[in-house]
């Protein structure tokens, strides 16, 4: 079965504080894998997309990296700011069936002061 | 803003009635994608159009359907309703399969 598993399911961190989310998945075949950044109440916007060939892909202050091998990939955020505070998606392209979707739950992250 | 635009904003109803939201894709966009996401849910993928034709199908509800207009809007068309149904109904549209969506700012659907 598909499936897109990310931790933590929410984090709390002081801003200026860097912080890495995870995201392990069993979607075969593998296709590419998405972060998207989502403010409560808006659409999620995209951050990275990283194929089977990418290990690295920065955007900004956010860092994602990939491990086709191990089937993981983590989201690091440095120097946090409270803007950063909205849920974080990982979303896993393949499975079967040409462009299906399967997406992680999120994890929420709040930035304080 | 992405582009993409999605009406109403906000759409409260009562349960058994039916309703239609529209979504108008970037421009040059051939796909679109219909999500649902309840409160405190992930997001869930209904269905997909790509020009025209139903690509793909989630977990859409028999009540519910959707289609692609030749000018390339979509609109989900939600019947019967339920006050489950409540949530907000995002569409995405991308240039093409596997390329990345770009999401609207979601219907929020209320059903008292």
């Amino acid at each position: 079965k598909n499936q897109v598993e990310q931790s933590p399911q929410s984090l709390i961190i002081l801003e200026g504080k860097n912080c890495t989310l995870q995201c392990n998945y069993t979607v075969s075949p593998f296709s590419n894998l998405r972060w998207y950044k989502q403010d409560t109440g808006r659409g999620p916007v995209s951050l990275t997309i990283m194929t089977f060939s990418e290990n690295t892909k920065s955007n900004g202050r956010y860092t994602a990296t990939l491990d086709a091998d191990t089937k993981q990939s983590s989201l690091h955020i440095t120097a946090s700011q409270l803007s950063d505070s909205a849920s974080y998606i990982c979303v896993v392209s393949g499975g079967g069936g040409g462009n299906k979707l399967t997406f992680g739950t999120g994890t929420q992250l709040k930035v304080e002061l | 803003d992405s582009g993409v635009t999605q009406t109403p904003k906000h759409l409260i109803t009562a349960t058994g009635q039916r309703v239609t939201l529209r979504c108008s894709p970037r421009s040059g966009d051939l796909s679109v994608y219909w999500y649902q996401q309840s409160l405190d849910q992930g997001l869930q993928f209904l269905i997909q159009y790509y020009n025209g034709e139903e690509r793909a199908k989630g977990n859409i509800l028999e009540r519910f359907s959707a289609q692609q207009f030749p000018d390339l809007h979509s609109e989900l068309n939600l019947s019967s309703l339920e006050l489950g149904d409540s949530a907000l109904y995002f569409c995405a549209s991308s240039v093409r399969e596997g390329r990345a969506q770009f999401f609207g700012p979601g219907t929020r659907l209320t059903v008292l």
